[in-house]
């Protein structure tokens, strides 16, 4: 597709579970981000990729979060020992410009994770 | 951390009126960005306004952008039942030292009224 593909859209865990989500950016996008959204907030940064090479993962909460992007397209954000202030709708974005010179920002409709 | 804070939280008017929201930012930007969210769904982006803009049309929307105050402005004119969403700013403050990409604040959420 022409968009920003994610999966799965919807994800129920059990805390301490280990949850993998996906993103697929659209094709020759340098940049991909990574955000969190809680409910009734705005998103907020988890970690940036420029191409495979993952530049900033200063907005991870704790090392339980992992992100990845190995051949510079598909990146997957990883979840271990689930907990439930996990519990939140993850957003990938790809844009074909740089961080330092970004534009609009193409958007996935999310992952919404919950853990009980 | 969110850098931008929209005002206000809510806004409910009726289908033909005007809706204006507001966003202050903190520190100095690159541009400026509003994106809308309709329940359930990513985010769109709507419209971009650089540092050295004042102003900025596309469609019914109109942004403006106040360097010295830190501040903008999101203008939807003649409001259709189909604005009902939530609406976000977000800043590009890349300086060199980060890649933390834009920064959104927390969002104004509009309804429309048929």
């Amino acid at each position: 597709g022409a968009g920003v593909s994610q999966s799965p859209r919807y994800k129920v865990a059990k805390r301490g579970q280990d949850v993998a989500l996906r993103c697929d950016p659209i094709s020759g996008h340098v940049s991909l981000f990574w955000y969190q959204q809680a409910l009734g907030q705005g998103p907020e940064f988890l970690t940036y990729f420029q191409n495979e090479a993952q530049l900033d993962k200063s907005g991870l909460p704790s090392d339980r979060f992992f992100a990845e992007r190995p051949e510079g397209s598909v990146s997957t954000l990883k979840i271990q020992r689930t907990q439930q202030e996990d519990s939140a709708v993850y957003l990938c974005a790809s844009s074909s410009r740089l961080a330092g010179g970004l534009g609009e920002l193409f958007f996935g409709e999310g992952s919404r994770l919950t853990v009980l | 951390s969110q850098q931008g804070e929209e005002d206000p939280q809510a806004l409910s008017i009726q289908e033909g009126e005007n809706a204006t929201m507001n966003c202050s930012y903190k520190t100095s930007i690159n541009n400026l960005q509003w994106y809308r969210q309709n329940s359930g769904r990513g985010l769109v982006h709507l419209i971009l306004i650089r540092s050295n803009e004042r102003e900025k049309h596309s469609g019914r929307l109109r942004v403006t952008l106040d360097t010295s105050k830190k501040s903008s402005s999101l203008l939807i004119t003649a409001s259709r039942a189909a604005d009902t969403a939530s609406y976000f700013c977000a800043t590009d403050m890349y300086s060199g030292g980060g890649a933390d990409g834009l920064t959104f604040g927390k969002g104004t959420h509009l309804i429309i009224q048929p």
